[in-house]
């Protein structure tokens, strides 16, 4: 079945230094892509999507671009922020038996930013 | 328009005991779901509503586990016989018929003791 790898964690950084998690993902068919954001206590919040390959999602100066030949997914930001600290998810919107879509979802990266 | 509603917000209950979780959807929302997200795990999926029909069933959703949706408007998922493996955050999620516009609600944080 369909199925997401992403980075374990935490990754621990210095404000203004670089970011990248690494997703990969498995899956039948052309998914949309997704990075979901969960700061504590609080719910998902999508963060950045791509809905095909070649296609690159941005939001708050993070990115990524789906990587067909690679199969990868990697979010990537050039200074993060004390701010940014968070856990963050590697999605997948697959198709189901029923005629629907479901997340199929990473394990999650946690992020610390310290000052 | 207030997003996806979940109450409670936070469950604490003794094992044995039955729960009942309420989701309140993006009103223009025909579809609803319910995940489940474990501790240091991302949300896995447990269900899935086209209106007031359930179309969908994970494996994960065990004969304890019985969700609703009447009229197909709110949605109620319920836990009998709680076990501490139960505990986890019970998301709510809806969409309308295109596969984008997926919103998540907060989510109902259970602590089975």
């Amino acid at each position: 079945g369909d199925s997401v790898t992403q980075m374990e964690g935490p990754v621990t950084l210095s404000e203004e230094a670089f970011l990248t998690i690494n997703c990969t993902y498995t899956a039948t068919g052309y998914p949309s892509l997704f990075w979901y954001v969960q700061y504590p206590g609080e719910g998902l919040q999508l963060l950045l999507k791509a809905t095909k390959a070649d296609d690159k999602g941005s939001n708050k100066g993070f990115e990524a671009t789906y990587r067909k030949e690679t199969t990868s997914f990697h979010l990537e930001k050039g200074s993060v922020q004390v701010s940014d600290s968070a856990v963050y998810f590697c999605a997948l919107l697959g198709g189901t038996t029923s005629g629907t879509y479901k997340y199929i979802f990473g394990t999650g990266t946690r992020l610390k930013v310290l000052a | 328009d207030t997003g996806v509603s979940q109450n409670p917000r936070h469950k604490i209950t003794k094992r044995g005991q039955n729960v009942t979780f309420r989701c309140d959807p993006i009103s223009e929302h025909n579809r609803l779901y319910w995940y489940r997200q474990t501790l240091g795990q991302g949300p896995e999926f447990l269900t899935y509503f086209q209106n007031e029909a359930q179309l969908e069933k994970s494996r994960l959703l065990s004969d304890r586990f019985s969700a609703e949706r009447p009229k197909g408007s709110f949605s109620t998922l319920e836990i009998q016989r709680t076990e501490q493996g139960d505990s986890a955050m019970y998301l709510c999620a809806s969409s309308p018929e295109a596969p984008y516009g997926y919103t998540f609600g907060s989510g109902t944080r259970l602590t089975v003791v």
